[in-house]
């Protein structure tokens, strides 16, 4: 089965510091990976996604993310934060032929002025 | 451009009531699917259309949950005889055909439910 661990429920960091929000999965199969974002009373919007080209993969608003098959992680990153930041994040697991999504409890990420 | 919409995006009921959420996907796409989100949880997956096909359906689904996508345009979802428990934001997607190994799925601003 497959499943999504985020380490850290609450990140805080200073504006312009960098952002590294951590998720390791578990699958017994070449998963395909993703970064989604929800601000308040909003819906999800995909940041990036790994589907097994590039293991180093840029999204949007200047984040990116690293897969490493060896730690089975997927981290976040971002080389400096923004106020505008500041949201709820999502890691989440799938892979070739499955259509639903598996997610990571959550991240919130707060950024100190 | 006119994204995955859903309505209403908010409803308060009492336990035992039942309720019904839409869901007007991407005019293209024709994959829909249904998550449910609980506070301070990541969203969980409920259910997935095809066209008009229900392809799969979690065992989060009890009997008295009920998905619809007759036309295979847009979807509805029922919850009959209301519980506490069900309070959570229900959240549905969209996505297009394949054209690569994985779609992306837009999802839609949620219907928070409350029941009281």
């Amino acid at each position: 089965a497959q499943s999504v661990t985020q380490l850290g429920s609450h990140v805080s960091v200073s504006e312009g510091a960098l952002v590294l929000l951590r998720c390791n999965y578990s699958s017994s199969v070449p998963p395909y990976l993703f970064w989604y974002v929800q601000y308040p009373n909003q819906g999800l919007q995909l940041l990036l996604k790994y589907t097994s080209a590039a293991t180093l993969v840029k999204g949007i608003n200047g984040f990116e993310a690293e897969f490493k098959k060896s730690e089975t992680s997927f981290h976040l990153t971002k080389p400096s934060a923004h106020m505008s930041d500041a949201a709820e994040y999502f890691c989440a697991v799938s892979y070739q032929g499955a259509q639903k999504l598996v997610f990571g409890q959550g991240t919130r990420l707060t950024i100190n002025p | 451009d006119t994204g995955v919409s859903q309505d209403p995006r908010h409803k308060i009921t009492k336990r035992g009531q039942n309720v019904t959420f839409r869901c007007d996907p991407i005019s293209e796409h024709n994959r829909l699917y249904w998550y449910r989100q609980t506070l301070g949880q990541g969203p969980e997956f409920l259910t997935y259309f095809q066209n008009e096909a229900q392809l799969e359906k979690s065992r989060l689904l009890s009997d008295r949950f009920s998905a619809e996508r007759p036309k295979g345009s847009f979807s509805t979802l029922e919850i009959q005889r209301t519980e506490q428990g069900d309070s959570a934001m229900y959240l549905c997607a969209s996505s297009s055909p394949p054209g690569g190994p994985y779609n992306e799925q837009f999802f839609g601003p949620g219907t928070r439910l409350t029941v009281l």
